[in-house]
């Protein structure tokens, strides 16, 4: 059965930094890796999707990559922004179905 | 900017009362899905459907039904709502693989 972790949690930074967001996966044979954000009391906005033949994918600031070998994908968010924060979730598809992680809560202090 | 549409947004009923979560999508979207999400948790997918007639459950054993009479439409259905079905609930739909999602309908049983 598939599980996906993120790490941290939580995760508190001030205003212009780089940083790294983790997500791990239990079974390397998957489709794509999906990158959503969550604002509070909302829904999902796609962020980036890496299809399982690619190593990464980039919007803006944002650069996705994937090691389907040994299960781990990183989101990179580059100088980073108050309004980038919220929930960050990674989600892998198998067969047919999606399996998300439980996402790591990202704050940007100005 | 993906249009998918969930109503109501917020609900507060009391026990044993049925209650119906709508979810409508213009996109034309063959895929629609249904996720419950409890504060700070993973996403589980409870119902999914493939096309008009189609529905299947998912990986979280749920108490809900849905139906798919049209493409647009995937509505759930609670028959006797309980505190323990006290939760957020996300619609989503796809055309291949990124997943687009409502906003989300919270609803809490008293």
């Amino acid at each position: 059965k598939q599980e996906v972790t993120q790490i941290p949690a939580a995760l508190s930074v001030p205003e212009g930094e780089n940083l790294v967001l983790n997500c791990s996966f239990t079974d390397s044979a998957i489709y794509n890796l999906q990158w959503f954000r969550q604002d509070p009391g909302k829904g999902l906005t796609s962020l980036l999707l890496i299809q399982s033949s690619q190593r990464e994918q980039t919007s803006g600031r944002l650069n996705a990559s994937l090691d389907k070998s040994s299960g781990r994908s990183t989101l990179y968010i580059a100088a980073s922004q108050p309004g980038d924060s919220a929930t960050y979730l990674c989600a892998v598809r198998g067969a047919q179905k999606l399996v998300f992680g439980q996402g790591t809560r990202l704050t940007i202090n100005p | 900017e993906a249009d998918i549409y969930q109503t109501p947004r917020y609900l507060v009923i009391g026990t044993g009362k049925k209650i119906t979560l709508e979810c409508s999508q213009t996109m034309g979207h063959d895929k629609m899905y249904w996720y419950q999400q409890d504060p700070g948790m993973e996403l589980h997918l409870i119902h999914y459907s493939y096309g008009v007639n189609s529905t299947e459950k998912g990986d979280l054993s749920s108490e809900s039904t849905v139906s798919r009479i049209r493409t647009e439409h995937f509505p759930l259905t609670l028959e006797s709502a309980r505190p323990s079905h006290t939760s957020q609930y996300l619609c989503a739909s796809s055309l291949a693989y990124t997943q687009y999602f409502g906003p989300g309908t919270r609803l809490t049983v008293l």
